[in-house]
């Protein structure tokens, strides 16, 4: 399997429960990001990892915690989350960090969350 | 810091007829300017990007877009629509420094192609 491989691709979840989403890569690619796709907002930024090292964390709640073990693949812990955490969860993976901008972002094709 | 414009949430097009989709950006510094789409429940991908090469540049499927420094300005066209164009369309920006690994984007503009 090729590209950026995203499970489940659907999830409901009440607000006490603990459930994880699971990226994977096959492009040998060494960084590996989460983004939050709301409707009618810009693409959030969550977390950063390059080389499996945390390079950023966008003021994300604790609520959300990211776990990446190897370059290949990067998780995303949820636990007790709120309704208004709902919404379309997007890993992507890129060649690795620059420190130019000219990073080319694979996306997978999202984990859609639903808190009730 | 770094931030993309794009007029308009929806435009709607008969098929066979231009595509315009607007972009602006804002930025300290020379900027790296991409275009995503992303078809209904999938991820996004990569149509074109710009690097600071020639301001014309030619992406998947016939889209192309041209960097107008002077307008900062980004805007994707592509001469005639077909039916499967029809998705979301995400303008984004990355450069500024100190958000290198950033790439920050626009709310997206939903393309309809009509028969």
């Amino acid at each position: 399997e090729t590209g950026v491989t995203q499970t489940p691709r659907h999830l409901v979840m009440g607000m006490t429960n603990k459930k994880s989403l699971k990226c994977e890569q096959h492009l040998g690619h060494n960084a590996m990001y989460w983004y939050k796709q709301s409707a009618k907002k810009p693409l959030e930024l969550m977390f950063v990892y390059n080389f499996k090292e945390q390079t950023e964390n966008n003021s994300v709640p604790s609520r959300f915690s990211p776990e990446c073990p190897n370059s290949s693949h990067l998780f995303l812990h949820l636990h007790t989350l709120q309704p208004e955490d709902s919404a379309l969860y997007l890993c992507a993976s890129s060649q690795e960090l620059t420190s130019t901008g000219a990073n080319v972002l694979t996306f997978g094709a999202g984990s859609r969350l639903t808190v009730l | 810091a770094q931030s993309v414009t794009q007029l308009g949430s929806h435009v709607s097009v008969s098929e066979g007829a231009l595509v315009l989709l607007r972009c602006n950006y804002s930025s300290s510094v020379p900027p790296y300017l991409f275009w995503y789409v992303q078809y209904p429940n999938q991820g996004l991908q990569l149509l074109l990007k710009y690097t600071s090469a020639a301001t014309l540049v030619k992406g998947i499927n016939g889209f192309e877009a041209e960097f107008k420094k002077s307008e900062t300005s980004f805007h994707l066209t592509k001469p005639s629509a077909h039916m499967s164009d029809a998705a979301e369309y995400f303008c984004a920006v990355s450069g500024d420094t100190g958000t290198a690994s950033k790439l920050t984007f626009g709310t997206g503009t939903r393309l309809q192609v009509t028969l």
